[in-house]
């Protein structure tokens, strides 16, 4: 029972281009959203996180929408550049406790020139 | 500073043999996670530390797997009697408290193979 679904298995995207990742969730215990970045041979790194109060987060080119109500987030990169190319990885969790992540099976997104 | 840093970065056993997987932490850092990465897979959660004490275990698959912290910093997931099912990149992340806002920092992971 997946409880995070990242359905794309794989994304290609021109260099300057928007890249649009996006994520599914079940468990409406689910407060806090995160996006992880991985290189290969390397260990997951934190991008951007977002939580249930609010339904859009900006960093720099990375932005995550929530939209609670269809328990969907996405992760938009403006523009996509080469350096992008990555595994990502949608992780969920629930506050209360701690933070126990919850994650996606990824997404390999490749941007060529 | 430094991150988290596992050993070793990968480990070839024979089925049925132990192994013993290490991580250390962000220093400060008092929550530590063990994650589980399949091929093809998201990080899966095996078991949480908050200082020397397993708060959850509930990910770990089987009694084959136990961890210890014994001093509140490095940790150590131990896996007896191997199975093949059970080669995956184990991966290890600390983070500040075990607050739902905190990040957790990921080490780069033991890659287990299981012959």
């Amino acid at each position: 029972d997946q409880q995070v679904k990242q359905n794309s298995p794989s994304l290609s995207v021109q260099e300057g281009r928007i890249s649009i990742l996006n994520c599914d969730y079940t468990n409406s215990m689910f407060d806090y959203f995160l996006w992880y970045k991985k290189y290969p041979a390397e260990g997951p790194t934190f991008l951007i996180s977002i939580s249930s109060i609010k339904d859009k987060n900006e960093d720099g080119r990375f932005t995550v929408f929530l939209n609670k109500s269809a328990k969907h987030l996405s992760l938009h990169i403006v523009p996509s550049q080469p350096g992008d190319s990555a595994v990502y990885f949608c992780a969920a969790a629930s506050s209360g406790g701690y933070n126990k992540l919850i994650f996606g099976a990824g997404t390999r997104l490749a941007v060529h020139p | 500073g430094a991150g988290v840093s596992q050993t070793p970065s990968n480990k070839v056993t024979e089925k049925g043999k132990y192994v013993e997987l290490r991580c250390d932490p962000i220093s400060g850092h008092t929550a530590l996670y063990w994650y589980r990465q399949s091929l093809g897979q998201g990080p899966e959660f095996l078991i949480y530390f908050q200082g020397t004490g397993a708060a959850d275990d509930s990910g770990l698959p089987n009694d084959r797997f136990f961890a210890v912290r014994p001093e509140g910093s490095v940790s150590t997931l131990k896996i007896q009697r191997t199975e093949r099912g059970d080669s995956a990149v184990y991966l290890c992340a600390s983070s500040p408290t075990s607050g739902t806002t905190d990040t957790q920092y990921f080490g780069p992971g033991t890659r287990l193979t299981v012959l």
